[in-house]
């Protein structure tokens, strides 16, 4: 079945950096992937969605300037937080999907991100 | 705006029980309906797709049931275990050409056993 690998699954930073995550489809090409956060106990919240070889769609509310993508091939996105703050703490996941629009998503295993 | 919601927080049963999870959604007419489950600090894996003109989906110990009138789905486990214990999501969704989905803060299932 389709796999998508996240990496780091865990990354502690301290306040003012900037930690980048990888998210690669393994084994299928993915034209598009999305970037989701979660707080405790709430649902998936979509950050943006990530076109390959052209500019993130970004969802309301979410800067583009703090939250950095990247889908420079077709199984390779990132999402880079920059200059990061405590309430950037959070847990970020990806998916992609390896057929058409109405097909399921394949979740990475997320990252955990804890700014100090 | 669309609204999803899915009205228990947790649900506790006993294993060998059925348990059944709610999604409700406003505003909105989907053309399908996704259910997922989450562990603990990973992400969502995907159990069942169930489309506008399907009535009811079944896999294995799981059956998705989609009433377009009430705007509601239903998710059934049959014969519960422990191992079902997980948060179980519900998906749909909101418009745009890439298939965008909205998910619902989702159930906490326990099964004892």
């Amino acid at each position: 079945g389709a796999v998508v690998s996240q990496h780091p699954s865990r990354v502690i930073c301290k306040s003012g950096t900037s930690v980048k995550i990888e998210c690669r489809s393994l084994d299928f090409q993915a034209t598009t992937m999305f970037w989701y956060r979660q707080f405790p106990k709430q649902s998936l919240m979509l950050m943006a969605t990530s076109n390959e070889g052209s500019k993130a769609t970004y969802e309301q509310g979410v800067e583009k300037d703090k939250f950095l993508i990247n889908h420079a091939s077709l199984t390779l996105s990132t999402l880079t937080v920059t200059s990061a703050h405590p309430e950037d703490s959070s847990f970020y996941i990806c998916s992609a999907r390896d057929q058409g629009t109405s097909s399921p998503l394949h979740f990475g295993n997320g990252t955990r991100l804890t700014v100090t | 705006s669309q609204k999803i919601e899915q009205n228990s927080e947790a649900l506790n049963i006993q294993e060998g029980k059925t348990a059944t999870l709610t999604c409700n959604y406003t505003n909105y007419s989907p053309a399908y309906l996704q259910w997922y489950r989450q562990d603990p600090g990973r992400g969502p894996v995907f159990l069942l797709l169930i489309r506008e003109n399907e009535k009811e989906k079944r896999k294995e110990r799981l059956k998705v049931t989609f009433d377009t009138t009430l705007k509601q789905s239903l998710f059934h486990i049959t014969a519960s275990q422990p191992a079902d214990s997980a948060t179980y999501l519900c998906a749909l969704p909101y418009g745009g050409s890439q298939g965008n989905l909205i998910f619902g803060k989702g159930t906490k299932l326990s099964v004892k056993p």
